[in-house]
């Protein structure tokens, strides 16, 4: 059983428009939240991350939004630009053990 | 270096060979992790160590076993591996106060293709 769900597998937006990426959860301990971007041939980059005792975290152009009551995240990057296109995955925890559990990733393709 | 290193990024190896991964992170954490992403799958944690020992086993099998001399060495030693174990591996890093782990960070991974 998947606790965490990206359920669009890939994106595309044009340049300069918002790109929103999408996450759903099913256990209601988790109580830290990121995204990671990814390009090929490398791994895993931090982008932001959110704690459950919030419900919005920006940081520049991203921004991630928790709704607890949904069991849902989402990512908005804005403006969107060409080098964002990568799979993104979000990830959830619960403090202390250690133990990330990820989506499957959605591909973003930006369009110049 | 900085960062989170892995080497080799590429192993191509047959069932019956035996072969170590390596990470190395260079960023002052202490506690390090193995995940193994399958193509069209979620990252799946293999182990973790915090402060060098083993905190996490996710029901991995014996054919994969880890190693981790110190805070900033991780190894993943392989033997007689199976055509599905074919995969990228990924090592990452965080720092873990008490008990709150902190974001981790990403080597590059090893690509792993058996035969």
């Amino acid at each position: 059983d998947q606790q965490v769900k990206q359920n669009s597998p890939s994106l595309s937006v044009q340049e300069g428009r918002i790109s929103i990426l999408n996450c759903d959860y099913t256990n209601s301990m988790f109580d830290y939240f990121l995204w990671y971007k990814k390009y090929p041939a490398e791994g895993p980059t931090f982008l932001i991350s959110i704690s459950s005792i919030k419900d919005k975290n920006e940081d520049g152009r991203f921004t991630v939004f928790l709704n607890k009551s949904a069991k849902h995240l989402s990512l908005h990057i804005v403006p969107s630009q060409p080098g964002d296109s990568a799979v993104y995955f979000c990830a959830a925890f619960i403090s202390g053990t250690y133990k990330y559990i990820f989506g499957t990733g959605t591909r973003l393709k930006v369009l110049a | 270096e900085t960062g989170v290193t892995q080497t080799p990024r590429h192993l191509v190896m047959g069932m019956t060979n035996k072969k170590s991964l390596k990470c190395e992170q260079h960023l002052g954490h202490n506690a390090m992790y193995w995940y193994k992403q399958s193509a069209k799958k979620p990252l799946e944690l293999m182990f973790v160590y915090n402060f060098k020992e083993q905190t996490e086993n996710n029901s991995v099998p014996s054919r994969f076993s880890p190693e981790c001399p110190n805070s900033s060495h991780l190894f993943l030693h392989l033997h007689t591996l199976q055509p599905e174990d074919s995969a990228l591996y990924l090592c990452a890093s965080s720092q873990a106060e008490g008990p709150i782990e902190e974001t981790q960070y990403f080597g590059p991974g090893t690509r792993l293709l058996v035969l």
